[in-house]
């Protein structure tokens, strides 16, 4: 069955330090879209990306964020200078049409970036 | 108001019993996602439903569009349905899913 791939699992930084998180969604999947979940809370929505612009973002997801596709199959998130709350699991998922609210999301195992 | 409420929060039970995990939600939508994660965090999608019922293997999922409620049914539990269930919903025009808390379901043997 077609996974998303994230990588690196786990992650741990520094404070200030920049970190990229990677994504490979689903071969024909058009649509792609960040999450995180803070240890112990929801997951939240961060992001959704489509044709090379973001559609849709939340307040969590500032100038400190972006996302790109570099290339035809990865899809990455940076976090600029990170900050002890920036702690988290980060999951990508990928959809093959827009997600409307009525098709399924397949969603990565996460990557688990832990700032000291 | 937190726009998808779940219950209980915590739940354990012993194999083979009857599971059922509630989901309250505020906010109109086209459809509601039941998804499981495992210990190790990833998210799996289990269900998605807009009306009546869905049963794939021991879980059944129904939903009352007119109430706001859904419910996570398991049967004959196990141990390896030990998990977080979350609820989840697309609030309309909004395309992302607004995750409720999760339940922490364990079946001990």
């Amino acid at each position: 069955e077609p996974e998303v791939t994230q990588t690196p699992s786990h992650q741990v930084t520094q404070m200030g330090q920049e970190v990229i998180l990677r994504c490979v969604p689903i071969s024909n999947h058009l649509y792609f879209y960040w999450y995180r979940q803070i240890l112990g809370q929801k997951v939240e929505f961060l992001v959704s990306f489509y044709n090379n612009e973001i559609s849709e973002k939340s307040e969590i997801f500032d100038d400190q964020f972006s996302v790109e596709r570099p290339d035809g199959s990865n899809f990455t998130l940076k976090i600029r200078s990170t900050k002890l709350e920036d702690s988290a699991m980060y999951f990508c998922a990928s959809s093959e049409v827009w997600f409307s609210g009525a098709n399924v999301l397949t969603f990565g195992a996460g990557s688990r970036l832990t700032v000291l | 108001k937190n726009e998808v409420e779940q219950s209980p929060q915590n739940l354990t039970a012993q194999e083979g019993e009857f599971i059922t995990i509630n989901c309250s939600y505020s906010v109109g939508i086209s459809a509601l996602h039941w998804l499981q994660q495992h210990p190790g965090g990833g998210i799996v999608s289990l269900f998605m439903l807009s009306s009546g019922k869905k049963k794939h293997g021991r879980l059944i999922a129904t939903i009352n569009i007119q109430e706001k409620h859904s419910s996570l049914h398991i049967t004959a539990s196990h141990p390896r349905d030990s998990a977080v269930y979350i609820c989840a919903v697309p609030p309309q025009g909004a395309q992302k899913l607004v995750f409720g808390q999760g339940t922490r379901l364990t079946i001990n043997p």
